[in-house]
């Protein structure tokens, strides 16, 4: 399968704790990209890399999120303290430049 | 302020019929324009997209026609099938950021057999 795969594809914390989420774009994409989708919503913006350069990040983004894609493959999203409130689902898309974004399978977060 | 707005949360077509699927903009440095289908626990899979400086593009079943004086554009399926059920979601984008897209809610699409 080439297509964009995120890890894990579900994800069940307690209040407070740590999460961390992986996405593997399709292999020749330089630009990678991270949403949330919450229930009866459309995706939201929350940060996009060119290679391994975090060029935009969402006010969405709050100083509890970090995202890195450190040797410009596959990139991470970490969620520090956990709240309610972050419970959605993760998409990560990517694509070669500017060209349509391709998404992955998301990852679904609840957090008790 | 929602700069992507779909205002029907559902529609349900006939099998062999037309299906239009409508998306208004509010957000004049828009110049990209796309649609993607979703289905339940999967991600957004991309459908057609439209340049601003075009009026219509077609692929297949799927055209998308963009009026930009009354910045709206809207989906036509032809003839629609049930395999076609899904959310669909209109976005957005503008050179200056980057490519990143604004998504509208979604409308769900029912196509009765």
């Amino acid at each position: 399968d080439t297509g964009v795969s995120q890890d894990p594809r579900h994800k069940i914390t307690k209040r407070g704790q740590n999460v961390t989420f992986r996405c593997d774009p399709i292999s020749e994409h330089n630009r990678l990209y991270w949403y949330r989708q919450t229930l009866g919503q459309g995706p939201e913006f929350l940060t996009y890399f060119q290679n391994e350069a975090q060029l935009e990040k969402s006010r969405l983004l709050s100083d509890r999120f970090s995202a890195e894609r450190p040797k410009g493959s596959f990139s991470t999203l970490e969620i520090q303290r956990t709240e309610q409130g972050d419970s959605a689902m993760y998409l990560c898309a990517s694509s070669l430049g500017e060209s349509e974004q391709f998404f992955g399978p998301g990852t679904r977060l609840t957090v008790l | 302020d929602q700069q992507v707005k779909q205002n029907s949360p559902s529609l349900s077509v006939q099998e062999g019929r037309i299906s239009i699927l409508n998306c208004d903009y509010t957000n004049s440095m828009f110049d990209y324009f796309l649609w993607y289908k979703k289905y339940p626990a999967e991600g957004p899979t991309f459908l057609i997209s439209i340049s601003s400086i075009k009026d219509k593009n077609e692929d297949g079943r799927f055209t998308v026609f963009l009026n930009k004086s009354a910045k709206h554009l809207s989906l036509h399926i032809v003839p629609s099938q049930p395999g076609d059920s899904a959310v669909y979601f209109c976005a957005a984008s503008g050179v200056r950021a980057g490519n990143m897209l604004t998504f509208g809610g979604g409308t769900r699409l029912m196509v009765k057999p």
